[in-house]
């Protein structure tokens, strides 16, 4: 079944304390991304990836770090979380950028006390 | 920068009743542009799009026309069913190969 997995579904944890989501795709998508959705703010970009070892800053790319070391996985990382980082993160893969239909995987609600 | 605005909500219809959620777009260039819906407690998934200007996509009778002229991309539906209830996010897609997403708009059908 063609898919987008992020682990975990659930997390809580305390500042500082540094943390990854990981997020893998079995659609040999070349294109990736992160997303944080908060009320009232909808979706907004974190990190995309157009290939392997290619990733760009979204709009909101402060806190986190992304790498693309093989072309199904895309982990995001917070070194240092901080409760303005409390959110639900969604990855998402499509065979190319802009035009073509995104797959998101479940979403990964985070809290940060 | 590029930005999506969408009508707020959250929107309640009746079962029937015809729907249209409003969405405008700034973007340089020539953006495609899509609506994803989003079930409760499920990611996002893909609704209509269209890539040019004058396109319509249509997807489970729901439909959008890309207006450049007015820069907008409303959703539209004849009649909503219950399982129609859902968050409604507007999209647009870039030439720098990002994403900008309107807020959602909620909506509720009931029988």
């Amino acid at each position: 079944e063609a898919q987008v997995t992020q682990n975990p579904r659930y997390l809580i944890t305390v500042t500082g304390k540094k943390l990854t989501v990981t997020c893998s795709q079995n659609m040999n998508h070349e294109y990736m991304s992160w997303y944080r959705q908060d009320p009232g703010l909808g979706l907004r970009q974190i990190y995309y990836s157009m290939n392997v070892e290619v990733t760009d800053k979204g709009d909101v790319p402060e806190g986190y770090k992304v790498s693309r070391k093989e072309k199904r996985n895309f982990p995001l990382i917070l070194e240092s979380p901080s409760p303005n980082q409390t959110s639900l993160y969604f990855c998402a893969s499509s065979l190319h950028a802009t035009s073509y239909e995104q797959y998101f995987g479940p979403g990964t609600r985070l809290t940060v006390t | 920068g590029d930005s999506v605005t969408q009508m707020e909500g959250p929107v309640t219809l009746s079962e029937e009743a015809f729907l249209t959620i409003n969405c405008t777009y700034t973007a340089t260039g020539y953006p495609s542009l899509f609506w994803y819906v989003q079930y409760p407690g499920e990611g996002l998934q893909l609704l209509l799009k269209a890539t040019k200007a004058d396109d319509k996509g249509s997807n489970k009778g729901f439909e959008a026309t890309y207006r450049k002229e007015t820069t907008s991309f409303h959703l539209e539906k004849g009649s909503v069913q219950v399982s129609d209830s859902a968050v409604y996010f507007c999209a647009l897609s870039d030439l720098g190969n990002q994403f900008y997403f309107g807020t959602g708009t909620s909506l509720t059908v009931i029988p």
